[in-house]
């Protein structure tokens, strides 16, 4: 069984500052990592993944993360927030082998809020 | 192309109806998977299919059933409505239902009163 852990469940920021929102997971087998961003009233948008290969992933609207496989840890960053970021954003991971398919495991969340 | 479509978007239901909720996956994609979102919690996965068979299974009652039809649209049914149900549902597609990026729909909120 997988499991997700997003260390923060508020982080507030000011505009312009980088953010960091921390994620680790615990899970018997490989898994495969994401981050989505969920806008008031929406669904669930992909912000970026890992996959294999590099540990640092780029995703959309200039957010980062990187797979600290030692301390599974998948946490995400961007350098410098907009009043837009403003969301809630989920850290999700899905197995690799075993039974599970294409069953995401989700984190709590954590509630990006930006202000000016 | 047209992304993860669901209906109703919006539903209120009374305890002990019955709800069917209804998901129509990206071109091209063999799989849909059905998450429950409670407010303040992260999604949670209650079913996935491909190719019309069932391929996993979340912690739910079986009070939560679900098919996928030939088209690969997919419906999610909930018998006996408890207040608990209330939720945003959220349906999800991939090509072949493996470990692949899951794409969202808009969800289905409902309200159980």
């Amino acid at each position: 069984a997988q499991s997700v852990t997003q260390l923060d469940s508020q982080v507030p920021v000011f505009e312009e500052a980088p953010v960091e929102l921390r994620c680790n997971y615990s899970s018997s087998v490989s898994v495969y990592l994401f981050w989505y961003v969920q806008y008031p009233n929406q669904g669930l948008q992909l912000l970026l993944k890992y996959l294999s290969g590099s540990t640092l992933v780029k995703g959309i609207n200039g957010f980062e993360a990187e797979f600290n496989k030692s301390q599974t840890s998948f946490h995400l960053r961007k350098p410098s927030v907009h009043i837009s970021d403003t969301a809630e954003y989920f850290c999700a991971v899905i197995p690799v082998g075993g039974t599970s398919y294409g069953k995401l495991t989700f984190g709590q969340g954590t509630i990006l809020t930006v202000h000016p | 192309d047209a992304g993860v479509t669901q209906s109703p978007t919006h539903l209120i239901k009374t305890r002990g109806q019955h709800v069917t909720l209804r998901c129509s996956p990206i071109s091209g994609h063999k799989s849909v998977s059905w998450y429950q979102q409670v407010l303040g919690q992260g999604p949670q996965f209650i079913f996935q299919y491909y190719e019309k068979e069932e391929r996993g299974r979340g912690n739910f009652p079986d009070r939560f059933s679900a098919r996928q039809f030939p088209n690969y649209s997919s419906e999610l049914n909930v018998n006996a409505l408890l207040l608990g149900d209330s939720a945003l549902y959220l349906c999800a597609s991939t090509p072949a239902g493996g470990p692949e990026t899951q794409y969202f729909g808009p969800g289905t909120r409902l309200l159980v009163l």
